[in-house]
């Protein structure tokens, strides 16, 4: 059974373009959440989608939007990129909410780097 | 807010030898804590899921536990080999909420 894919794997994008990164979730799993991180760093949330709907968001600007389809897979969009934003995206799937039993399982990532 | 904090950041140990990673958490009212690895540059591969109720889990190698009271958990690895080098991270939920994870401990195991 296939895991969580992400992608690209690699972008490499120009300041003030856009990007669209994509997930597949785990056949079954229902929720998506994204995560950014920077090097050195823990993994920082961004969104959490459930059932298609955004159940959590975390502090990013609205420059960051995210939409899960009836598929369960999921697309983070990022408009007029900044230096900043550089860093690996890391998409995790889970079955369910909520539940003590909730297990997470994250893709390879995809590393953007905005030049 | 849920703070998680990973000491130490670093570790080297020569091969063979058993180790112990630290974790704590600010929240106590955690549902679950998870132990991840990460290789450079790549993703998160879920090593062990310790649920509010246990004390802890057992992989192969790895021990993970969980002291709610004291907002802790360890990851024992045992007899570490080469092939554990990477950084591992732990991370912690509260209901509902999305994963709070450390910084991460990256491990070098030298031959």
């Amino acid at each position: 059974d296939a895991g969580v894919t992400q992608s690209p794997t690699h972008l490499i994008k120009t300041r003030g373009q856009h990007v669209t990164l994509r997930c597949s979730p785990i056949s079954g799993h229902k929720s998506v959440s994204w995560y950014q991180q920077v090097l050195g760093q823990g993994p920082q949330f961004i969104f959490q989608y459930y059932e298609k709907e955004e159940r959590g968001r975390g502090n990013f600007p609205d420059r960051f939007s995210a939409r899960q389809f009836p598929n369960y897979s999921s697309e983070l969009n990022v408009n007029a990129l900044l230096l900043g934003d550089s860093a690996l995206y890391l998409c995790a799937s889970s079955f369910r909410q909520g539940a003590t039993n909730t297990e997470a399982f994250f893709g390879q990532g995809t590393r953007l780097t905005v030049v | 807010k849920q703070e998680v904090t990973q000491i130490p950041a670093a570790l080297s140990v020569p091969e063979g030898e058993n180790l112990v990673l630290n974790c704590s958490f600010t929240d106590s009212a955690i549902y679950n804590l998870q132990w991840f690895r990460q290789d450079p540059g790549k993703g998160l591969t879920s090593l062990l899921l310790i649920q509010s109720s246990q004390r802890e889990q057992t992989s192969g190698r790895l021990n993970a536990s969980l002291d709610k009271s004291s907002g802790r958990s360890t990851l024992y690895i045992a007899a570490s080999q080469p092939g554990d080098s990477a950084t591992y991270l732990c991370a912690v939920r509260l209901g509902n909420t999305p994963l709070v994870f450390g910084k991460g401990t990256r491990l070098s195991v030298i031959a």
